[in-house]
């Protein structure tokens, strides 16, 4: 069965930083493309990042760039996005997901809370 | 960036009924790499439709997909109970890979 399972979600204040896991099991998953979607309380969905079977290559929405940085370990079969300079329009549930032109696979998302 | 706007916002239909939702692209996408996904309250989305027109893995079907260039649609045929939910149509033509801002499908 294929999971994915995020984590190091909570409340951190403006300014802080967060480092997110995704623990994957059940599927090959350097063969994946790996991305993050993250949906804001009440709110639409929202492409993240995303990175290669390699993690030679890597992509990020605009709002995010400089900030945050996606990357993966083959090895441990996980994937992270770590966080800095966190506003509070960065405040969201996220999402990993797997797939190249699109995500068959999702977690259940952890939540991320910016807020002093 | 390619902007994906979906119509109608909310479409409010009974069981039985045909739905069609409709997803407009601001520049052609690419492969017609557009893919479908229905999200319900506290879950993950789920992938319905991939490549515009293919079904997902387990996805019933009276659940297509149709269009090319800028203008795609997700019909559902005849709507279950567990139909009711938001609908969101994403591109992977080009990055960032956006999502439309979903359509809520209720009950009538």
């Amino acid at each position: 069965e294929v999971q994915l399972v995020e984590s190091g979600g909570g409340l951190v204040q403006p300014g802080g930083s967060l480092r997110l896991s995704c623990a994957a099991s059940g599927f090959s998953f350097s063969d994946h493309w790996m991305t993050w979607v993250r949906q804001a309380p009440g709110k639409g969905l929202e492409w993240v990042a995303n990175i290669r079977r390699d993690g030679g290559e890597k992509y990020y929405v605009d709002s995010v760039k400089g900030r945050f940085t996606i990357s993966r370990d083959n090895s441990k079969n996980s994937l992270f996005l770590q966080m800095d300079s966190l506003r509070a329009e960065d405040t969201a549930t996220y999402y990993c997901a797997s797939g190249t032109y699109s995500h068959g696979y999702w977690g259940q998302g952890t939540l991320v809370t910016v807020s002093s | 960036e390619i902007v994906l706007t979906q119509s109608p916002g909310t479409l409010s239909l009974s069981p039985g009924e045909r739905a069609t939702l409709s997803c407009r692209a601001s520049q052609i996408i690419s492969s017609n790499y557009l893919a479908w996904y229905q999200q319900k309250p506290g879950q993950a989305p789920r992938l319905l439709i991939y490549d515009t027109s293919s079904r997902a893995t387990g996805i019933p079907d009276r659940f297509s997909g149709s269009g090319s260039g800028t203008d795609f649609t997700l019909t559902i045929t005849r709507l279950e109970p567990e139909d009711f939910a938001v609908y969101y149509c994403q591109q992977s033509g080009s990055t960032p890979r956006t999502f439309g801002q979903g359509t809520k499908v209720e009950i009538k």
